[in-house]
Formats: C-alpha cells, structure tokens, sequence
C-alpha cells in the first residue's frame, strides 16, 4: 500500500514560469492537504480539498496560487509567475473520510521548489 | 508570534533521555502531535495525545500535557543518533482538519 505520493521530488523554475505539484493521496484517502516549509521554519497550512471540493482555502496566497483534486487524478497544486519567495519545501498530506483524528495525517515526502 | 512555540535546538548524549517542550495558546486544541522530519523527508507521525489526557507512553516516547499551562513535551528515553532530527510539535483546533505546527526543534545526538 504505497504512501503519498508527490512530484516531482525537486523542481526548478525560472521567475515568471508556472510550477505544477502533484499529490497522489493514498490509497482509500479521500481528503487531501497542502503544506508549505519556508527555509528554517514550521509548516503552515495552504488547503484542504475533498474530491472536487475546496474545503479550506484559508491559508492560500489570495494571487498565482490555485489547487484542485479532480475525480480522477492526483491533487495539483499550482503557482503561475513564481517568484523567489515561493521557494520552499511544498508538502501533502492525506486521511480517509470520516477517521477520527486520533489518526493523525500521512504526508508525502515532498517538492523541494527553487525559483531561479 | 507563533501560535505554538518551540526552542529551536537541543543536544543530548546519546543514552541519555531527551526533552523536548512546546507551548500553544488555543484552548480549543482537541488533539496534539508529535512529528519527525528527517533531513530531505516528509513528516513521520510519532504520537499524538488528546486533550482529556495528560500522559501517554508509547515505547521510550512519554508525552505529558498540562492543559492549564498549555504545556506539551515530548521526552525521549535512551536517546540514540537515529533520533537526531527536527521534531514538530502540531495542533488541531476546535472543529478544524488542518495542522498547526510549532517551528520545530532540531534535535542533536551526540556520541
């Protein structure tokens, strides 16, 4: 039963080009989240998707971010016109619907983005 | 500042036992976490603790909980250089799914 998993592992891209992460939850997982890690700091929470749902879009940048978890497919999150402070560690997270929290999340191993 | 504080660094002999603290301020928190991130990896789940508790023992982990204080610490006995990571200490509020995470302590094994 493979874990979450995200691409790619390491992504590069130039100020201005878009960057595209994917999250494939596991197996039997239905709710997904995006963290970010800025260099030297906690993870602060992005989004919460269910199937072809936005739950929580709270601590999403209001500009050039935007995330979906289509019916079929993994969840992508995406940033149009990257700038340098958008380099950081993009981490998902998924659970299955209705578990109770003492299950706590599965995260993947993450996309280290370094904007150039 | 943060809403849930850690220090930053910590450094133990090996075999000896470990103590790593956070603070919160949300009274609402109904569960709390313990992750572990290794160099280049994703977060790894060690334990969690729920709000009515105020101890739980997994192995050599000991969580304690001092609702009053908003104290959380997570205490590693025997320490060995397989644990040297950053340890998260992580929350969920009130009727909220998400986590929020201290900033971490980086915790150093030493021989």
């Amino acid at each position: 039963n493979a874990g979450v998993m995200q691409n790619p592992r390491h992504l590069v891209r130039r100020r201005g080009q878009e960057a595209r992460l994917r999250c494939s939850p596991m197996k039997g997982h239905s709710h997904v989240y995006w963290y970010r890690q800025l260099p030297e700091e906690g993870l602060k929470f992005m989004v919460y998707l269910q199937k072809e749902n936005i739950i929580d879009e709270s601590g999403m940048p209001k500009e050039r971010f935007s995330a979906e978890f289509p019916k079929e497919g993994p969840s992508i999150l995406r940033i149009q016109q990257v700038v340098r402070g958008d380099s950081a560690a993009y981490f998902c997270a998924s659970s299955p619907e209705g578990q109770g929290l003492n299950y706590g999340y599965t995260f993947g191993s993450g996309t280290r983005l370094t904007v150039v | 500042g943060e809403d849930v504080e850690q220090s930053l660094f910590l450094s133990v002999r090996e075999g000896d036992s470990s103590v790593i603290n956070c603070t919160y301020t949300d009274s609402s928190s109904t569960y709390l976490y313990w992750y572990k991130q290794e160099p280049g990896a994703g977060l790894q789940l060690l334990t969690y603790i729920f709000s009515n508790m105020d101890m739980k023992q997994d192995q050599r982990l000991t969580v304690l909980l001092n609702k009053k204080d908003k104290h959380l610490s997570l205490r590693i006995a025997d320490t060995q250089t397989g644990d040297s990571a950053i340890y998260f200490c992580a929350e969920i509020r009130g009727s909220a799914r998400q986590l929020t995470f201290g900033s971490g302590t980086q915790l150093t094994v030493l021989p």
